[in-house]
């Protein structure tokens, strides 16, 4: 049974560029939350999607997007990258929301 | 705002040594408290939830403890190994919301 799968693994980005991640939740999972981790720190929640809406947001700006597919399938997109947002963004599913979450690998975005 | 405090920043303990890791948090209206593992680079690894109702969950050498009315839980871990080796990071979801808030995790080194 595949876990939470992220692509791609790493990215490289110049500044003012825009970026999507793509993430597919764990079978049977139907919400899907985002979250960016700065090195040497725990991860910020960015937001969550289930039934195709976002149903939380966390303190980011509105360059960051995202979109959650029929198949539960999700995108993060953030435009007018900016040094800071290098990070790991990882994605993360549950079968619900007051259920554990599972967490995928992660995609490491590189601004530069 | 929830605030998660992890207690050490860093550990470095000898092969075979049992150790507890800390975690607080400031808001005790939580729905549960998830405890994770994460090797550097990589994804999150759920090693055990526990729901505000439980007050311990165990899964092999790991024990963990939840004290909601005093915002702590602790991560037990016997007998470690060098495989133990990683950031333990705790999180908790509060029942006004859906995201997990993290600490910024305890560096574990098991030397041989």
């Amino acid at each position: 049974d595949a876990g939470v799968t992220q692509s791609p693994t790493h990215l490289i980005k110049t500044r003012g560029q825009q970026v999507t991640l793509r993430c597919s939740p764990k079978s049977g999972h139907d919400t899907v939350s985002w979250y960016q981790q700065a090195l040497g720190q725990g991860p910020q929640f960015i937001f969550q999607y289930y039934e195709e809406e976002e149903r939380q947001r966390g303190n980011f700006p509105d360059r960051f997007s995202g979109h959650q597919f029929p198949n539960y399938s999700s995108e993060l997109n953030v435009n007018a990258l900016l040094l800071g947002d290098s990070a790991l963004y990882l994605c993360a599913s549950s079968p619900g929301a007051h259920y554990g979450y599972t967490f995928g690998s992660g995609t490491r975005l590189t601004v530069v | 705002k929830q605030e998660v405090t992890q207690i050490p920043a860093a550990l470095s303990v000898p092969e075979g040594e049992n150790l507890v890791l800390n975690c607080s948090f400031t808001d005790s209206a939580i729905y549960n408290l998830q405890w994770f593992r994460q090797d550097p680079g990589k994804g999150l690894t759920s090693l055990l939830l526990i729901q505000s109702s439980q007050r311990e969950q165990t899964s092999g050498r790991l024990n963990a403890s939840l004290d909601k009315s005093s915002g702590r839980s602790t991560l037990y871990i016997a007998a470690s190994q060098p495989g133990d080796s990683a950031t333990y990071l705790c999180a908790v979801k509060e029942t006004s919301g859906s995201r997990l808030t993290f600490g910024e995790g305890t560096q574990l080194t098991v030397n041989p």
